[in-house]
């Protein structure tokens, strides 16, 4: 199992500029998360979805849209990106069950906003 | 904020020496959970203490849980070079099933 893949890993992109963050999870989860690192900081709730078709703000949306695609895909998408959002951005998916809740996360994608 | 609040920020130890972390926060919880992030890389669950739990185990993690206090700590008892990463906890949202809160992590590095 891959468990969570993201693409891309790094992306460069200039102020206005949109792109599509993917992620995809190979565990039949269905809870996935967006999050947000920046430095010094803790990881932020950008968007969730808690099964297929289902999508939720998080604790810092504004800017981001997502599409969960089907139970294995949560995409992100910048449609006009700033630099305020470069960042790390992670994914992760959940397991609910046995009575333990656990997140798994993907590698992260790097992104730079200029 | 209602991010949790790990101290220390960064904690430095040898080889062999236990590592304490301690984790606050301000509203009532259904469990917490600790998560260890290497550099570069995404975090990973390491424990999940419920909030009618008071210590927990896990090989040479040990977590304790004291509500009233709201607070938690994570002990790592005889570490090692490998387990140089940040620490974070993270406590779930009071509303929505698996929505977290990370607090901003320790950094601790282990020297050889």
């Amino acid at each position: 199992n891959a468990g969570v893949t993201q693409t891309p890993k790094f992306q460069v992109l200039k102020t206005g500029q949109s792109m599509t963050l993917q992620c995809a999870q190979d565990m039949n989860h269905n809870s996935m998360y967006w999050y947000r690192q920046d430095p010094g900081m803790g990881l932020r709730l950008i968007y969730y979805s808690a099964s297929e078709g289902t999508t939720d703000k998080g604790e810092v949306p504004n800017g981001y849209n997502v599409s969960r695609l089907n139970k294995r895909e949560f995409s992100l998408r910048l449609e006009s990106a700033a630099p305020s959002q470069t960042s790390v951005y992670f994914c992760a998916s959940e397991s609910w069950g046995a009575g333990e809740e656990t997140q798994y996360f993907g590698p992260g994608t790097r992104l730079l906003v200029l | 904020s209602q991010q949790g609040e790990e101290d220390p920020q960064a904690l430095s130890i040898q080889e062999g020496e236990n590592a304490t972390m301690n984790c606050s926060y301000k509203t009532s919880i259904n469990n917490l959970q600790w998560y260890r992030q290497n550099s570069g890389r995404g975090l990973v669950h390491l424990i999940l203490i419920r909030s009618n739990e008071r210590e927990k185990h896990s090989g040479r993690l040990r977590v304790t849980l004291d509500t009233s206090k709201k607070s938690s700590s994570l002990l790592i008892t005889a570490s090692r070079a490998a387990d140089t990463a940040s620490y974070f906890c993270a406590r779930d949202y009071g509303g929505s099933q698996g929505n977290l809160i990370f607090g901003k992590g320790t950094k601790l590095s282990v020297k050889p």
